[in-house]
């Protein structure tokens, strides 16, 4: 119930296309998805992030979709760059008391994404 | 560049070693974490502290102990570690404890155990 399952785990696309990347959860609880952007060699940095009360949120070239009756939400990158290229992570956490964790982030196990020139 | 400066930012030690890992952030933030991150994973939480005081700890082995001497800084102590605790080590913070407070995280620093 604690899983947030992502796909692909690897994904190719060309530059200008749209990369989409897809989580699920079941923890009806969860109640925050953040996105996180990973360069090699580099910490995690935040890129976007939505709540359930809201279906879309678009900053920039990044798009959230969150359908919360499939309990689902995925990332779209627009015009995709081969800057772009890297590991996306999505997660999720509860605001409720969790069994002890509140607020803590369940990852994603990852999307390598690569952009061709 | 990251606001949250972590040192060394690579480490080889043997298995009988003591060695500690640095953080440093001066954002005024509340909550520091450690994370581990093995290749092609995500990061796992290791500890928590908010104001200080160390408020999770995920069942981590007892030769990893961390320590917050004051709100900039967090450090982790390493000692008879195992090979397999080979992993990039990394360090975040966030304003405080609530949910919606992004983690900040450090470029970590790639520990290998020999």
């Amino acid at each position: 119930q604690q899983q947030v399952k992502q796909s692909p785990q690897s994904l190719i696309v060309q530059k200008g296309g749209i990369s989409i990347i897809n989580c699920a959860y079941e923890n009806t609880a969860f109640d925050y998805f953040p996105w996180y952007q990973q360069f090699p060699g580099k910490g995690p940095a935040l890129l976007i992030a939505i709540r359930p009360d809201v279906s879309e949120k678009k900053e920039g070239r990044f798009t959230i979709s969150f359908n919360k009756s499939a309990k689902q939400f995925s990332l779209h990158i627009m015009d995709s760059q081969p800057g772009d290229s890297a590991t996306y992570f999505c997660a999720a956490s509860s605001g409720m008391n969790y069994g002890g964790s509140q607020g803590n982030l369940i990852f994603g196990k990852g999307t390598k994404l690569s952009v061709k020139p | 560049d990251t606001e949250v400066t972590q040192t060394p930012k690579h480490l080889v030690m043997g298995m009988t070693n003591k060695k500690s890992l640095k953080c440093e952030q001066h954002m005024g933030h509340r909550a520091m974490y450690w994370y581990k991150q093995k290749a092609k994973k995500p990061p796992e939480l290791m500890f928590v502290y908010s104001y200080e005081k160390l408020s999770i700890n995920e069942s981590v082995p007892s030769r990893f102990s961390p320590e917050c001497p004051n709100s900039s800084l967090l450090n982790l102590h390493l000692h008879a570690l195992q090979p397999e605790d080979s992993a990039l080590y990394l360090c975040a913070s966030s304003q405080d404890r609530r949910q919606n407070s992004p983690l900040h995280f450090g470029n970590g620093t790639r520990l290998t155990v020999t």
